[in-house]
């Protein structure tokens, strides 16, 4: 099975601020997944990250709140920007391999 | 968005007892995947499912794919301590490629006294 791996695994930040998570997968995968689980919560998805094109994103999601990078097949950041108490939540990546999809550890976010 | 429902909410059983869960869909997927996912980690992948009416095991697991597409059930035997966690499904929709979206369930939060 796919090995993901993620940093930071947790941070404490001001509101206002930015923080970008990143996610690394032991192999090449075309595209990545990044989902958010608020406290309490199921996974909801955030957005889909191609290699070489731009994320697409889920309703309610957009751009400018979660800019994505997708610079090559083994590699992809979240950024959470503008933060408020409500970004509170864990952020997960997600990667393909055959039809199932492997998970990284996660990165807990906790906004003041 | 879209969450498939997922039931019970939560259980509290006690040792050596079996467990069973289910989930179900207005929409029909094309493939069934359980995981559980334990306290500050992220979901592990416990069994998957491709086809209708499939039954898997992986140890004191079972999983079934419900032969309308819109459901699956997952059963553990003999619970232990360790089988402590939230057990989420997920399913993926028909017509999409190995890379296609998931949507999860509600989740299903298993407690075990000894």
């Amino acid at each position: 099975s796919a090995v993901i791996s993620q940093k930071p695994s947790r941070d404490i930040c001001q509101r206002g601020t930015s923080l970008t998570i990143q996610c690394q997968v032991d192999s090449q995968v075309t595209m990545m997944f990044w989902y958010r689980q608020q406290p309490g919560q199921s996974l909801t998805l955030i957005a889909t990250a191609n290699q070489g094109s731009e994320a697409t994103y889920e309703s309610g999601f957009v751009i400018d709140k979660f800019p994505i990078s997708r610079p090559n097949l083994t590699f992809s950041t979240l950024t959470v920007s503008n933060m408020s108490p409500e970004d509170s939540s864990i952020y997960l990546c997600s990667a393909p391999e055959g039809i199932a999809k492997f998970f990284g550890p996660g990165t807990r976010l906790t906004v003041l | 968005g879209q969450q498939l429902n997922q039931s019970p909410q939560s259980m509290f059983i006690q040792e050596g007892e079996d467990v069973s869960m289910n989930c179900t869909s207005s929409s029909i997927f094309n493939t069934w995947l359980w995981y559980k996912q334990d306290p500050g980690e992220g979901p592990v992948l416990l069994i998957a499912l491709y086809k209708a009416g499939e039954l898997t095991s992986n140890g004191r697991l079972t999983a079934q794919f419900g032969t309308t597409r819109k459901d699956s059930f997952l059963n553990i035997s003999a619970s232990i301590p360790s089988d402590v966690g939230i057990y989420f499904c997920a399913g993926q929709p028909l017509n999409t490629g190995t890379a296609s979206k998931l949507t999860f369930g509600t989740g299903t939060r298993l407690q075990v006294t000894l």
